[in-house]
């Protein structure tokens, strides 16, 4: 049972234009999300998060949007840059007891970001 | 400071075979997750670990194991190598439980395993 699904694999996007990545959960006892990025021969690296209790968090040109009701969250690049071509993982956190949290990740959607 | 570091980076084993991967974690960071990647599956969690105690275990079989030392390193083990045990074994580590910021992990380049 997939908890967290991002539907598109793959996503092919102009630069300057913008990015808009997808993510929709199932489990509404998440309570904080958070988008990674990797590159290839590399970790993820952390990029941005969210509270459950926000539905909007903005830093530099990364803005993501949460959508409880829906249980979507989403990912805007504003202005693409061919260094954002990327993987990127969206991830929900779940807290599993005594102060920990358990991340559970999106199979990826792997941004190209054309010049 | 400096990142987490795995190694090895790379490694090659045949089937039936075990073997030991080591994960550093950043300075301050007392939790350590494993991860394993394919590409059809994404970010798998396998466990996690701190204060030398396991809290959570993912949905994997028994030979897949872990430890942690007093100094926050990490250790996992897979016994008996089969070929769908082919990933990359991601590291991550974190503040302490409890801690704000502690859901923010940190990872590492990750071990890139190759089962023949």
């Amino acid at each position: 049972d997939q908890q967290v699904k991002q539907n598109s694999p793959s996503l092919s996007v102009q630069e300057g234009r913008i990015s808009i990545l997808n993510c929709d959960y199932t489990n509404s006892m998440f309570d904080y999300f958070l988008w990674y990025k990797k590159y290839p021969a590399e970790g993820p690296t952390f990029l941005i998060s969210i509270s459950s209790i926000k539905d909007k968090n903005e830093d530099g040109r990364f803005t993501v949007f949460l959508n409880k009701s829906a249980k979507h969250l989403s990912l805007h690049i504003v202005p693409s840059q061919p260094g954002d071509s990327a993987v990127y993982f969206c991830a929900a956190s779940l807290y599993s007891g005594a102060g920990s949290y358990q991340l559970t990740f999106g199979k990826g959607t792997k941004l190209s970001v054309i010049p | 400071k400096a990142g987490v570091t795995q190694t090895p980076r790379y490694l090659i084993k045949t089937r039936g075979q075990q073997v030991t991967l080591s994960c550093s974690p950043i300075s301050g960071h007392r939790s350590v997750s494993w991860y394993q990647q394919t590409p059809g599956q994404g970010l798998q969690f396998l466990f996690e670990y701190f204060s030398e105690t396991q809290r959570n275990k993912g949905n994997f079989p028994g030979r897949f194991s872990g430890r942690q030392f007093s100094n926050s390193r990490s250790e996992m083990n897979v016994s008996t190598l089969e070929l769908g045990d082919s990933a990359l074994y991601l590291c991550a580590s974190s503040l302490a439980p409890g801690t704000t910021g502690a859901n923010v992990l940190t990872f590492g380049a990750g071990s890139r395993l190759t089962v023949l």
